[in-house]
Formats: C-alpha cells, structure tokens, sequence
C-alpha cells in the first residue's frame, strides 16, 4: 500500500515561513491535497490538486509537488495557524493520509 | 451552504455492529458531480479514510477494512449510512463523514465528527 511521510512536527517563528513536506514515491505524478485541524475541529481542505485553493483560505498558504515531496508552505505565520496538517492522495482507488503534521508557532 | 451532520450511538459493545448516518443539507446527495465519504480519527491520533460511496450505490472501500465495512446511500432521504461490523476497541474513533470530489478526490466539507467509543 502507498505510503505517506510527514515530519511529525514544525516550528516556524511568528511572521516567518513555515514549510511542511510529504514524501512518497513518485508523489510528483499524484495530485496531493492538504488539510488543516485546529483542536477540536473537523479537518478543513486547505490546498487542493497539488497547489489550488478552496474559496475563503489566503494566499499566504500555498503548495507545490515534484519528484517524491510535495511541500506545503506557509507565509508570515499567524498565531492562529497553529494547527495539525495531513497530506492525502489517491492510490490505487483508496485515498491515503499521511500521518500528520504538528506546527507550532514560536 | 452545505452542512454534513453526522449520527449514531456513541457506545458499541466489542463484537457488536457500529452504524452511523450523514445528513447532508444544501446540496443534493443524488448528483454525479461528489462521492460521499467517511473518514475517522482515534483518539490522538491521524486520518483513517474507511470508504465512499456514489448516488447511485457505487462504492470505494479501505482494503484494511473492507472485509467489515457497508456504504450505503439513500437519495430520498439525502442521507448515507455506515455500518462497521464485528468492532473492537481499535475502532473506537471520532468518525467524520464528508463530500468527496470523484476525479481526484479531495475531500472539501466535513462534518463536525461523532465520537464512537466501543467498550463493554
């Protein structure tokens, strides 16, 4: 089964950029989603297809996919970004999460 | 605006069935455009997608879980249902249902989630 790996957590200092990666193999040739949690909270989808945003989430939060790690990247990191993010694809009809990552602003 | 509104017991005994509905407002489930999925979270713990279903029945299931596990989809009630047979405590979990786009599968409204404890 295909396997996503993620950093268990990041810590970026407020108002930098904080970067989150998600390994698989050959994950460039997938199209990679991204999903927010804050505590307490559903999952919300953050980045889509790689590097499209939903309605209503800024700018400042982006993604990109090449090769085996697609990265989810976020710019001028907010207290209120504070959150677990999971990365997720389709493989072989099963959609797959990566484990989750903690990000933690400083 | 679309709203998935998760129901069900919140304790199954080990060995019992787990059964869960979704309701969905604001969009109708009977459409080609979305799958309909569930997904789950153990306490603590990341993101099990357990399977999705079509409006017209079609299914995907989680290999880890298929042997116990039935979608189903009720159009007239804009509704789909989970049914988890044979539980034990590994499935105790918050269980999210949420829309799922067919052609590359993201899954973009949630649920607010159900907490499902199995113990005796």
């Amino acid at each position: 089964s295909y396997e996503l790996t993620q950093p268990f957590s990041v810590s970026v200092a407020l108002g930098q950029t904080a970067r989150i990666t998600c390994g698989g193999s050959d994950i460039g040739n997938k199209n990679v989603h991204w999903y927010q949690q804050k505590p307490g909270q559903a999952p919300v989808l953050v980045i889509y297809a790689d590097d499209n945003r939903p309605s209503g989430i800024p700018e400042r939060i982006s993604g990109s996919n090449s090769g085996n790690t697609a990265t989810l990247t976020i710019s001028r990191a907010q207290a209120g970004d504070e959150a677990d993010f999971y990365c997720q694809v389709w493989d072989s009809s099963t959609a797959v999460f990566g484990r989750g990552t903690k990000l933690t602003v400083l | 605006q679309l709203r998935l509104q998760e129901s069900g017991p919140g304790l199954v005994k080990p060995s019992e069935t787990l059964f869960l509905t979704c309701s969905v407002s604001g969009d109708s489930i009977n459409t080609i455009n979305y799958y309909w999925g569930w997904i789950r979270q153990p306490p603590g713990k990341g993101l099990e997608w357990i399977g999705s279903v079509y409006y017209s029945g079609g299914t995907y299931y989680n290999p880890s879980l298929k042997s116990r596990v039935t979608i189903s989809v009720d159009t007239s009630k804009n509704q789909f249902s989970l049914k988890l047979t044979s539980v034990t405590a590994a499935d105790t979990a918050l269980y999210y249902c949420a829309r799922d786009e067919p052609t590359v599968n993201w899954f973009d409204s949630w649920g607010q989630g159900t907490l499902v404890i199995v113990s005796s």
